[in-house]
């Protein structure tokens, strides 16, 4: 069955360092994957977008590496704040269709 | 542009009592979507449009679920009769075709619905 696995536990780290957050899946071979953040009572935001073709995406502190053979795309926010605190989600695609399923979530808690 | 906007914020409904959530996409927006999510299950795909049309409704849990879209600014969920399992946050999400530079999904701030 198709899966989205994104760490259940917290990340906790320090200001300043950089965050680094994990999507893998299985079974899917998405076109586009994309990373959200959710904060508590408000609907997700749109953050970044990667083709399967593209192997890394950057904006401003942000960073997304999409690996189609590990099945895997990393997240990173180097230089991180207290205010980056949040939950973030990944989405995938099926089939290249504008059809996103969406991982758990995982909570960033950056401490200052 | 205000973004998506959903209506109501809360509502809270008795059992068998039929729930209609509303939502206002972005102007220009080709695609709609609505999402239901619990902490059990996370973000669900209910079903989506394209220009008006429903696309892919597989998500769309029982006969209970309902969803239109009448014109490009305005589609609605509907359950009837609402049950308690049917408690979760309904989120209508809308973006432009893949593949545009800026393609992403953008969210409205929920609906959250209580059924006692």
């Amino acid at each position: 069955s198709q899966k989205i696995e994104q760490n259940s536990e917290a990340l906790n780290i320090q200001e300043g360092k950089t965050a680094t957050l994990t999507c893998n899946y299985t079974n899917y071979s998405p076109a586009y994957l994309q990373w959200y953040r959710q904060d508590p009572g408000r609907g997700p935001v749109f953050l970044l977008l990667i083709r399967e073709n593209e192997k890394e995406k950057r904006k401003e502190r942000l960073k997304v590496t999409f690996d189609t053979t590990l099945k895997q795309s990393l997240f990173h926010i180097t230089a991180s704040q207290p205010a980056d605190s949040a939950t973030y989600l990944c989405a995938l695609d099926e089939d290249n269709f504008n059809k996103f399923y969406f991982g758990s979530g995982t909570k960033l808690n950056v401490k200052p | 542009d205000a973004g998506v906007i959903q209506s109501p914020r809360h509502e809270v409904t008795e059992m068998g009592q039929e729930v209609t959530l509303r939502c206002k996409p972005i102007s220009g927006h080709d695609y709609l979507f609505w999402y239901r999510q619990t902490m059990m299950r996370g973000l669900e795909l209910l079903i989506y449009f394209n220009n008006n049309v429903p696309i892919d409704d597989s998500g769309m849990p029982e006969d209970r679920f309902s969803a239109k879209m009448p014109n490009a600014s305005f589609s609605t969920l509907k359950i009837q009769p609402s049950e308690p399992r049917d408690s979760a946050v309904y989120f209508c999400a809308s973006s432009f075709q893949p593949g545009q530079d800026n393609y992403g999904y953008t969210f409205g701030s929920g609906t959250r619905l209580t059924v006692v």
